[in-house]
């Protein structure tokens, strides 16, 4: 156990919806990423927050938005989804930033779209 | 440009013997990270080992350790004695300037009994 919690483990949903998914990084650790990984794009680093502010945007589309909140708890919200947009959602923490080696990730949100 | 190349889709190895998995990047940064994470069938991913561009010295974590030839850009994964729970997928990644980060396609590692 990796000490970062990701809900909901599944989701399914149907195209032009919108979802959140809720990260919760280890206790401590000020920095939380998400990533995307799909069968057609592989692993896409998305965006990166660290102590509430965006710190670096990866591959991260216009219809999808983030956010970390002040008790560091961090939320991906997905919107006009497409059958593409399925993947597994992996958010990792660590204490400070990328640039220092460790990662703790998540267990992974597995999103389908129908 | 592909940031990130991991050349071997699959490899095999005889459980206690060594392998190395191969990546090569492409930065013209002079600051930059590598990263290996490892990713069983179960799904997790494991963060493993880290190299920073101006670490002097490979780095190594227990049976892992990283083959850092800056000047050939590359930053091969060495598993020592290896295991039967190290077969799984093993990603390289690169962050550069602007903690912009890059995942290599990604080796599927199968430990021979």
């Amino acid at each position: 156990d990796s000490g970062v919690t990701q809900t909901p483990k599944h989701l399914i949903t149907a195209t032009g919806q919108r979802v959140t998914l809720r990260c919760s990084p280890r206790s401590g650790d000020l920095s939380v990423y998400w990533y995307q990984q799909s069968l057609d794009q592989g692993l896409q680093f998305l965006i990166q927050y660290y102590n509430g502010e965006e710190r670096a945007k990866g591959n991260i589309l216009e219809r999808f938005s983030a956010q970390q909140f002040p008790d560091l708890h961090s939320e991906l919200n997905l919107s006009s989804l497409e059958l593409g947009d399925s993947a597994l959602y992996f958010c990792a923490s660590s204490v400070v930033g990328l640039a220092g080696g460790e990662q703790f990730f998540g267990p992974g949100t597995r999103l389908t779209v129908l | 440009a592909q940031k990130i190349t991991q050349t071997q889709p699959g490899m095999f190895v005889q459980e206690k013997e060594a392998v190395t998995l191969d990546c090569t990047y492409d930065t013209s940064d002079q600051s930059y990270g590598l990263f290996w994470y490892k990713q069983p069938s179960s799904g997790e991913m494991i963060f493993l080992i880290y190299q920073g561009s101006y670490d002097e010295q490979n780095a190594t974590e227990g049976r892992y350790s990283l083959n850092f030839q800056k000047a050939r850009k590359s930053a091969n994964l060495v598993i020592s004695a290896s295991q039967l729970g190290d077969s799984a997928m093993y990603f390289c990644a690169m962050i550069q300037t602007g903690n912009q980060f890059y995942f290599g396609t990604g080796t599927s590692l199968t430990v021979i009994p």
